[in-house]
This record gives structure tokens, C-alpha cells and sequence, in this order.
């Protein structure tokens, strides 16, 4: 089975904090994601990496930033929580995209708060 | 860059009610496309995905998909639900070819069965 873990289910930080998000995937995939998914607002994507080192932002980066020092491990940093980063944060894993494409695998999600 | 767009925000069911969820989305190319379910206090599960060939395409607990690309619609069907399907649903696109790594995701759509 694949498997992406996220090592804190719940968390309550402090405005201010830094905060780091952790995701570990076990299927020795190239790209990895992280997500936050909000109600009505569906899933959005904050970063994703497509290699060891390389990053991209995606729709919603500000506020965040990644740190991919090796393929199994993603993790996502808020520098400085602010309570509108209160969320359900998802982190994903996928192979290369091939010619007939590749499923994304979820981990179990994060819930932030953010006092 | 691509979107999806999921007609109804919450739909609400009898079961053994028929079920279709719309989803259509806006990409000039060719695009792999995914409907994901979450159910209560889980995480986001592959319902089923579609790559290419035939534009009906058969999932788990006997959800099918069809694509029309004439119409850029991608919208799910079950002939009938089961409380247990309550649940929310989500439609995804991903670009197919070099580059392309992103999943788009709608909003989604929840869905409640009454027994």
C-alpha cells in the first residue's frame, strides 16, 4: 500500500509561531504537494517539489514556504502563523507524470489552529 | 493555468436516489482528470480517474464517470446511493505533458443521503 504520512494530525499554535509541517511518503515518488483545504473553498495548492531540492509555488504560497532535502520528506514552514492560516493542511505524493498519467496519494491531513 | 468547477455545493439525497454530480473544467489540452471522495474524518481517497480511451470510466462502489470533451465535463454518476455514500466529493484535472504536475481541485461537492 502507498503510504504519505503527516507526523501531527492536530496542532494549536500561537500568532507569531513557527510552524513546521511534516510529510514523509514511502513510495519513492518525485513530486510531492502540500495543500490546504478549507470549507467551500475546496483544495488549493500552497507548493509542490517535482524533485530533491526544486520547488514551485502554487496558488497560494504566501505565507509559506518548503524544504525538500531529500525525496521522502516534504515539509511545509509558516514563518510566522497568522490565524487566517488556520486550515486543514494535506500533503501528497506522485510518481512522474507519464503518458498515461499518475494518481496523487494523500496523506491523512493536518489540522492547524492558529490562537 | 487550468480550473474545475463543481455546480452544486451540497446535494442532498434519498437513498436509492440516482446521484450525478456535475464538474467541468476549463484547459485547452489534454488533461487527465480525477474524482476524489472524502468521507467524515477521513482523508481524500481516489474514487476513480481517467486517462484516456474509453470516456466511460467505472470506479469503486459502483461509481462511474463519463467524459465529454466536447462539452469539457467530467461528471459523476451512481444509479443508486447508500447512506454510507454520504460523503464530499471532489473533481480534479491535471495537464497532461512535460511540465505539467499540478492538480487543479473544485470546490467540492458535499453529499448527504438520507436513510
Amino acid at each position: 500500500d502507498v503510504k504519505v504520512t503527516q507526523s501531527s494530525r492536530y496542532l494549536v499554535k500561537r500568532t507569531g509561531e513557527k510552524v513546521f509541517l511534516e510529510c514523509v511518503q514511502d513510495m519513492d515518488h518525485e513530486n510531492m504537494f502540500w495543500y490546504r483545504q478549507d470549507p467551500g473553498l475546496g483544495l488549493r495548492l500552497i507548493y509542490f517539489s517535482y524533485d530533491v531540492k526544486m520547488k514551485e509555488k502554487g496558488d497560494i504560497p504566501e505565507g509559506y514556504s518548503v524544504s525538500r532535502e531529500k525525496k521522502e520528506r516534504f515539509s511545509l514552514i509558516l514563518e510566522s502563523a497568522s490565524t487566517n492560516q488556520t486550515s486543514m493542511y494535506l500533503c501528497a505524493g506522485s510518481p512522474t507524470l507519464g503518458a498515461k498519467g499518475n494518481t496523487i496519494y494523500f496523506g491523512e491531513g493536518s489540522w492547524l489552529t492558529v490562537v | 493555468a487550468q480550473s474545475v468547477s463543481q455546480h452544486n455545493h451540497h446535494v442532498i439525497l434519498s437513498e436509492a436516489a440516482s446521484l450525478e454530480l456535475g464538474c467541468n473544467y476549463s484547459y485547452g489540452g489534454t488533461v487527465n482528470l480525477f474524482w476524489y471522495v472524502q468521507y467524515p474524518g477521513q482523508h481524500l481517497q481516489l474514487l476513480l480517474k481517467y486517462f484516456s480511451g474509453d470516456p466511460l470510466v467505472k470506479g469503486i462502489k459502483g461509481f462511474e464517470a463519463e467524459f465529454i470533451k466536447s462539452k469539457f465535463s467530467f461528471n459523476l454518476r451512481k444509479p443508486s446511493v447508500q447512506w454510507s455514500d454520504t460523503a464530499e466529493y471532489f473533481c480534479a484535472v491535471r495537464p497532461m505533458g512535460a511540465g505539467s504536475y499540478q492538480l487543479t481541485f473544485g470546490k467540492g461537492t458535499k453529499l448527504s443521503v438520507i436513510p
